[in-house]
This record gives structure tokens, C-alpha cells and sequence, in this order.
């Protein structure tokens, strides 16, 4: 999988919007970067992923840079319900057949404070 | 809405136990995937499936089987239960390869946390 750095942790008001970045700079071009988040003692919840172009859901937006090395999730109007661990990810194939791995990295540790 | 449930969220199970985690998904997909996560360590892939009756280990298989007799439930076994398995299990699953960039969605359970006396 093609490395991905983010911050560590970082912190947002609620009712603000979050910003989280993610370097993915040894991607390559048909590799589409996964945004997932994990809430406490929860399983991981897929949010949002993109090949080039900037998507969006109900859950976020997803921004990536035209050189595509880099990416920004952005939640809107971040809840307290918001406040979790969020993994950028760049999977590709790993074993034999077409499923990818996942790797979960650290992620960045998004606190959303009232 | 993708389901995917587990049968259960705390387990406590003994030293030299059998002990089965079953999965269960809804969505009719193809993959299914079990992983274990400890602090520090992130998430590791156990097995996965592809198929009915199809398993595939993932980095850490030791110490485990698996067993997918129906699509929509894939069951992990610990055939003798010890205390470094001792952590939370993540149960997984995703459609067929549609194409893009050999990978899929993956959706996840809830975890089950299991403790190992």
C-alpha cells in the first residue's frame, strides 16, 4: 500500500468544520485513497473515497490535490459525534485475486469539543 | 444499509478453550474478512474468503481456522484459546472486484471483545 502520513491528533468546535489532511505521496495513478474513522470500542465506519476528482456524501467531502499526493477529508459541521480516530488509507492488491488489504495506519485522533 | 453483526460484543473465555466468532452479513457480498486490533499494533488481517468453502490467510493466521459454509457467514475459530489472543476481533466484508483499482469497500462489524483467562 502507498504510505500515507497524517497528524496525530487535532481538535475542531463543534458546529465548525473539520479539516483533516492526509500525505499520500508515492501514490500511484489508479490507486484510490479510503477515508474510514473508528469511534470508541466501534468497529471501523467506511466515510468516503476518491480517485481524482473531489467527492462528496451526506457524511464528507473529500478534496485531493491535482498531483493527487495529498488529501484533505472535510466534515462540514463537525457533531461531538464526530470525535473519533480517522484512517486515511491507499489500499492496493495484496493477495492473490483482486481483494485488497486494508492497512490501518495511527490515523489522526479528531476531537470535537462543545 | 450494509449490515454486518457479530455475535457477540465481550467474550471470557479460559486458556485452552475452543472458542467461535461468527459473522453474519447481509448484503450478499462475495469477501469477508476477520481482523484482530491491539493497541499499538493497528488492525491485522486473519483470514479472509472470497468465496463459499474459499479461505485465504491473511498475516496472522496462526492460532486460528476459519470456516465459510454459507455467503453470508464467515466464523472464526480459535481452536485452543490462549491468552495472547486476547483482543478485539473485527469482522469484515465486501462485494466482488468491480473494477477499481482491485479493491472494494469494506464494511465492518461492530467488534467482539474477547478476553482470554
Amino acid at each position: 500500500d502507498a504510505k500515507t502520513t497524517q497528524p496525530t491528533s487535532m481538535d475542531c468546535a463543534e458546529g465548525r468544520a473539520a479539516n483533516l489532511p492526509c500525505n499520500h505521496s508515492t501514490i500511484s495513478g489508479n490507486e484510490y485513497v479510503y477515508w474510514y474513522r473508528q469511534i470508541h470500542s466501534q468497529g471501523p465506519q467506511y466515510i468516503i473515497h476518491g480517485l481524482k476528482n473531489n467527492e462528496t456524501n451526506e457524511m464528507a467531502s473529500l478534496i485531493i490535490t491535482e498531483d493527487r499526493k495529498s488529501s484533505t477529508l472535510i466534515l462540514p459541521h463537525a457533531t461531538l459525534r464526530d470525535t473519533a480516530v480517522y484512517y486515511c488509507i491507499v489500499p492496493s492488491p495484496h493477495y492473490g485475486g483482486s481483494q485488497g488489504n486494508l492497512i490501518f495506519g495511527k490515523g489522526t485522533k479528531l476531537s470535537v469539543k462543545p | 444499509d450494509v449490515k454486518v453483526t457479530q455475535s457477540s460484543r465481550y467474550l471470557v473465555k479460559r486458556t485452552g478453550e475452543k472458542v467461535f466468532l461468527e459473522c453474519v452479513q447481509d448484503m450478499d457480498h462475495e469477501n469477508m474478512f476477520w481482523y484482530r486490533q491491539d493497541p499499538g499494533l493497528g488492525l491485522r488481517l486473519i483470514y479472509f474468503s472470497y468465496d463459499v468453502k474459499m479461505k485465504e490467510k491473511g498475516d496472522i493466521p496462526e492460532g486460528y481456522s476459519v470456516s465459510r459454509e454459507k455467503k453470508e457467514r464467515f466464523s472464526l475459530i480459535l481452536e485452543s484459546a490462549s491468552t495472547n489472543q486476547t483482543s478485539m476481533y473485527l469482522c469484515a466484508s465486501s462485494s466482488e472486484y468491480s473494477g477499481r483499482a482491485g479493491y472494494d469497500t469494506q464494511y465492518f462489524g461492530p467488534g467482539t471483545r474477547l478476553t482470554v483467562l
